[in-house]
């Protein structure tokens, strides 16, 4: 079974505070993605990585930063967290299912930056 | 224009009916399509890929018009469960970036 796990389910941060969101996945998978999703702007890439210490920017970089210092971890940085990050954070993993590669997602975290 | 569009609904559709959704896509290099099942305050998860000869998973069928840049999910016989949203979900021709629709809300009721 592919397994994709995020740290927190929920998290309340404030303004100016730095927060880690930590993914894990354990199929020794290359390519992760970090997503966030807000009401009627469906899913948009934020970053993604294809190896270790490698990482590209997605569609909505700005103020984040990521972390791929081991293979089954891809870790999301907001340096100073605004609230409009205030929303809903999925990573993704790939995997094959039913022979093309998909992505897989993480249970995501809700932050609330107040 | 969006890469990806969808209809957001909500459909409201009774037990037992046939219900569609439609999505169009803007880029003609795109190669790979899915549908994604989203639930309430939990994360994707993948329903179907979508052939260019259309596919069917039991009560769903898929179908791709390239011609038209659209692809299509058709559940018969809806079932309370069905209640979701479901994600229209494109993939280019490089590399593995996804591209995903805004979702389409389906409500069955009984």
């Amino acid at each position: 079974d592919v397994k994709v796990t995020q740290s927190s389910r929920y998290l309340v941060k404030r303004t100016g505070e730095k927060v880690f969101l930590e993914c894990v996945q354990d199929m020794d998978h290359e390519n992760m993605f970090w997503y966030r999703q807000d009401p009627g702007l469906g899913l948009r890439l934020i970053y993604f990585s294809y190896d270790v210490k490698m990482k590209e920017k997605g569609d909505i970089p700005e103020g984040y930063s990521v972390s791929r210092e081991k293979k089954e971890r891809f870790s999301l940085i907001l340096e100073s967290a605004s609230t409009n990050q205030t929303s809903m954070y999925l990573c993704a993993s790939i995997a094959l299912a039913r022979g093309q590669e998909t992505q897989y997602f993480g249970p995501g975290t809700r932050l609330l930056v107040l | 224009r969006k890469e990806v569009e969808q209809d957001p609904g909500p459909f409201n559709v009774p037990e037992g009916a046939t219900v569609a959704f439609n999505c169009t896509y803007s880029n003609s290099a795109s190669q790979s399509f899915f549908w994604y099942r989203q639930d309430c305050r939990k994360e994707p998860k993948l329903l179907m890929s979508v052939y260019s000869s259309g596919n069917e998973d039991g009560r769903f069928t898929a179908q791709l018009n390239r011609a038209s840049q659209y692809i299509s999910l058709l559940i018969r016989d809806s079932k309370l469960s069905d209640s979701a949203t479901y994600l229209c979900v494109v993939k280019g021709n490089a590399g593995n970036m996804l591209t995903f629709g805004g979702g389409t809300r389906l409500m069955v009721k009984p």
